[in-house]
């Protein structure tokens, strides 16, 4: 069965300072990954996406990502986070035989502080 | 673009009630999805449609859970009788087809039963 692993549930970080938000999956077979943002009271918002090519993906707000597949991980970071960035993040995994199904993992809750 | 719109967005209702959440998912897409999120349980899938046909039901918690899809532009979510322990919020989320992994989420509708 396809999961997702979250490894903290909770990242505390400064104004300004660096961040990565750890995901790994497990799979044996190709996969496509995600990440979404949830800020307070609202819904779902798409990050950024691999489905092939270049390991390393930019996204919106400033993140980007890499995939790994020897480690089957696919982290998120950004160099300098703001206030505005708090808010929950999920990563998401979708295999090609699954149709456009996602599972998504539990979640890191990032609060940044000034 | 209005984006996917749920109603209502707060739901309070006794034990014992029939609730109806609904979902309009953006036009032209073809997939719909519906999430139940909760702080012990994270963010489930319990359904999905491809062109208006559930394909993936597995997630449904059990039979007082049910949802529709009559048409391309409207789907609904029914709990009959809603119990405590269906208190959430609740997604929808829409996407291009079958070969789109990107979905879009609605603001939710946060569900509260007494």
């Amino acid at each position: 069965a396809q999961s997702v692993t979250q490894l903290d549930s909770q990242v505390p970080v400064f104004e300004e300072a660096p961040v990565e938000l750890r995901c790994n999956y497990s799979s044996s077979v190709s996969v496509y990954l995600f990440w979404y943002v949830q800020y307070p009271n609202q819904g779902l918002q798409l990050l950024l996406k691999y489905l092939s090519g270049s390991t390393l993906v930019k996204g919106i707000n400033g993140f980007e990502a890499e995939f790994n597949k020897s480690q089957t991980s696919f982290h998120l970071r950004k160099p300098s986070v703001h206030i505005s960035d708090t808010a929950e993040y999920f990563c998401a995994v979708s295999y090609p035989a699954a149709g456009n199904k996602l599972t998504f993992g539990g979640g890191t809750r990032v609060l940044v502080k000034p | 673009d209005a984006g996917v719109i749920q109603s209502p967005r707060h739901e309070v209702t006794e034990m014992g009630q029939e609730v109806t959440l609904r979902c309009k998912p953006i036009s032209g897409h073809n997939s719909l999805f519906w999430y139940r999120q909760t702080m012990m349980r994270g963010l489930e899938l319990l359904i999905y449609f491809n062109n208006n046909v559930p394909i993936d039901d597995s997630g449904m918690p059990e039979d007082r859970f049910s949802a529709k899809m009559p048409n391309a532009s409207f789907s609904t979510l029914k709990i009959q009788p809603s119990e405590p322990r269906d208190s959430a919020v609740y997604f929808c989320a829409s996407s291009l087809g079958a070969s789109s992994y990107e979905q879009y989420f609605g603001p939710g509708t946060r569900l509260t039963v007494t």
